[in-house]
């Protein structure tokens, strides 16, 4: 499975949208990428993933570029409550182990 | 409630002995999975069951054992714990190993051996 690299941190303001990026520039052809979060003293939770085009679902949108280098997961109208480390990881569809990398810590601020 | 419980939430316990950590889906998934969390090491596979009676071990299955007699069960034992195991451990579930099946953790279990 394909490496990530990730920011160690971030901030944003409440109410504004949070961009965390993602650069996974070794990804093979069938990986795809997820995301998850991991809030304070819980498990992970799953937000989002996709293999080439751009997904949305109730949490966030993942974007993705054209050559597949990189990804954006976009969280619109952050909250407080959205204050977390957020993983990005690349797998293979079948088979693929989660390999969880150090995240970037999203404080989202009032 | 629907969902995947671990129990016990928090377990202090001294070297030597021996420690079991439930883990409970009630998805009837195929997939479980345990995993280990330590500062500095993010989270780590120690052992998966893809279904009933079938397991495999991870990235760090050393000192660990599993089994899988039942499809919503997947309880983990450390026979002999070490302060090394000294760790948040989570499980996790998953319909199928597929696109799109995303794994479901539980809130964890701290244990802290001494």
């Amino acid at each position: 499975d394909a490496k990530t690299t990730q920011p160690p941190s971030m901030d944003c303001a409440e109410g504004r949208a949070a961009n965390l990026p993602c650069n996974h520039s070794t990804i093979s052809g069938n990986e795809y990428v997820y995301w998850y979060r991991q809030i304070h003293s819980q498990g992970p939770q799953y937000i989002i993933h996709g293999l080439k085009n751009n997904e949305t679902n109730e949490m966030a949108s993942l974007i993705i570029t054209e050559d597949r280098k990189s990804s954006t997961l976009i969280l619109p109208h952050a909250t407080l409550r959205d204050t977390a480390v957020y993983y990005c990881i690349v797998r293979v569809a079948t088979g693929g182990k989660l390999i969880f990398g150090q995240g970037t810590e999203l404080s989202v601020k009032p | 409630d629907a969902g995947i419980t671990q129990s016990p939430r928090y377990k202090i316990t001294e070297t030597g002995r021996q420690v079991t950590l439930m883990c409970h889906q009630t998805w009837s998934h195929s997939y479980m999975f345990w995993y280990r969390q330590d500062l500095g090491h993010g989270l780590r596979l120690i052992y998966y069951s893809a279904a009933a009676d079938i397991t495999d071990k991870g990235e760090v299955p050393d000192g660990y054992v599993v089994s899988r007699s039942k499809t919503e069960n997947f309880p983990l034992t450390l026979e002999s714990a070490t302060r090394s195991q000294t760790s948040v451990y989570f499980c996790a579930s998953s319909e199928s190993q597929g696109a799109g099946q995303p794994q479901h953790f539980g809130d964890g279990t701290r244990l802290s051996i001494l």
